[in-house]
């Protein structure tokens, strides 16, 4: 069955740029979303459509997909995107989750 | 602004049937275009889709729950159901619902994403 696969956990700098990656087969043939997950609180959906972002989610917050990889990326990481991140995609009228990265800005 | 609100029992026994509601407030669960999901997190653990169901009860599950698995809309009172059936410890979980939105491209590639959520219910299974 298909599965979306995610590093446990990612460290970036304050100010720096992470980049947190979500694999799967032919992933870049799909469309995939992503979540921010502090916590104690919900899922926020940060990208949508690959590259797509909600209204209130900053700028900083990028996504892009190709081959077997998504990339959730954050430029200028700040303390307060210190978070749980999922990537999630769609395969044989099935949702997927990733399972999730844990982002520490140190 | 939509919002979800999950209410549930909190504690079962094993064997029993899990039965949640959620209640949407600030829009309409007769939108056209939108299915609606439940999404749940074992304490600690990354996040399962459960299931989605569109406002008319098309519904679509997961099949390692299906099995076990009803899911229900209300229209009159704004609200979607769950039941899952034969619960074990392994169900144990922060259960979350949410809108379940779609979108086909012009080259027929399926997106969809959950936005917003609801802030979730805790249910244990414990003998």
């Amino acid at each position: 069955s298909y599965a979306l696969t995610q590093p446990p956990s990612v460290s970036v700098s304050p100010g720096q740029t992470a980049s947190i990656s979500c694999s799967g087969d032919n992933l870049g043939d799909k469309y995939a979303s992503w979540y921010q997950q502090k916590p104690g609180q919900s899922p926020v959906l940060v990208i949508y459509q690959h590259n797509k972002r909600p209204s209130g989610i900053p700028e900083r917050f990028s996504g892009s997909n190709s081959g077997n990889t998504a990339t959730l990326t954050i430029s200028g990481t700040q303390a307060l995107d210190e978070a749980d991140y999922y990537c999630q995609t769609w395969d044989s009228n099935t949702v997927l989750f990733g399972g999730g990265t844990k982002l520490t800005v140190l | 602004q939509l919002q979800l609100q999950e209410s549930g029992p909190g504690l079962l026994k094993p064997s029993e049937t899990l039965s949640l509601t959620c209640s949407v407030s600030g829009g309409s669960i007769s939108t056209s275009g939108f299915y609606w999901g439940w999404i749940r997190q074992p304490p600690g653990r990354g996040l399962e889709w459960i299931g989605s169901i569109f406002n008319s009860g098309i519904t679509n599950f997961s099949p390692s729950l299906k099995s076990r698995l009803t899911m229900s809309v209300d229209t009159s009172k704004n609200r979607l159901s769950l039941k899952l059936n034969s619960v074990t410890a392994a169900d144990t979980a922060v259960y979350r619902c949410a809108r379940h939105d779609n979108f086909y491209d012009t080259s027929g590639y399926y997106s969809n994403w959950f936005d917003p959520w609801g802030q979730g219910t805790l249910v244990i299974v414990s003998s």
